[in-house]
């Protein structure tokens, strides 16, 4: 089954690290770029940051950079977002998101995981 | 980077009804313009691609429109199970940025 998993959420205090992972199957992970989307409670879709297949192009939205680290392991099928200094209004569901075409690397997504809730709160 | 507005931020209308969200670039993205569709508690689902471009599964009351800076999205016959929040998003170069919602729901 093409899948993606989220995982690594939790509860974290302002200023506190978390790192989140995205287990991909049923697909060949390798050729697709991948992304992160972020959705604060009740709030809407925020594009998070953007991961080529061979790691050679990264982006982030302006709200994470210099925090936020965008990784991935095409040996495990897997996607990565390592999080520092995080910040109230980081507080949302994050999903691993996959776009339809592999030789379109920032094309639409039509492949999201369930999400994995980070809250960050003291 | 370009920024995407959407309007209204929500409606209300009757089962039956014609239903129009407008969606706006603050610069030309040619039809490079998507549309999703979030249930309550449901991940995102995707519509539309290529501004009219209807995704394999999708019921064809709904239709896409516009190029350049202007989009719309239309539901020709609302029914019950379009209650949901409608997200444009521009897309084909970094940032692939959202569109701040249009929720839906029946009168």
């Amino acid at each position: 089954e093409v899948q993606l998993v989220e995982s690594g959420g939790g509860l974290v205090k302002p200023g506190g690290s978390l790192r989140l992972s995205c287990a991909a199957s049923g697909f060949t992970f390798s050729s697709y770029s991948m992304n992160w989307v972020r959705q604060a409670p009740g709030k809407g879709l925020e594009w998070v940051s953007f991961i080529s297949s061979s790691s050679s192009y990264i982006h982030y939205a302006d709200s994470v950079k210099g925090r936020f680290t965008i990784s991935r392991d095409n040996a495990q099928n897997s996607l990565y977002l390592q999080m520092n200094s995080l910040r109230a209004e980081d507080t949302a569901v994050y999903y691993c998101a996959r776009p339809t075409s592999p030789h379109n690397p920032y094309w639409y997504f039509d492949l999201w995981g369930r999400g994995t809730l980070v809250t960050v709160s003291s | 980077d370009i920024q995407m507005t959407q309007s209204p931020s929500s409606l209300s209308a009757s089962v039956g009804d014609r239903v129009t969200i407008t969606c706006r670039a603050s610069q030309g993205i040619s039809n490079y313009l998507a549309w999703y569709q979030q249930k309550p508690g449901k991940i995102p689902k995707l519509l539309i691609y290529a501004a009219s471009t209807l995704q394999s599964g999708v019921p064809s009351r709904f239709s896409g429109s516009g190029s350049g800076t202007d989009f719309t999205l239309t539901i020709s016959s609302l029914q019950p199970e379009d209650v949901a929040t409608y997200y444009c998003q521009k897309y084909n170069s970094a940032p692939q940025t959202f569109g701040p919602g249009t929720k839906v729901d029946i009168k």
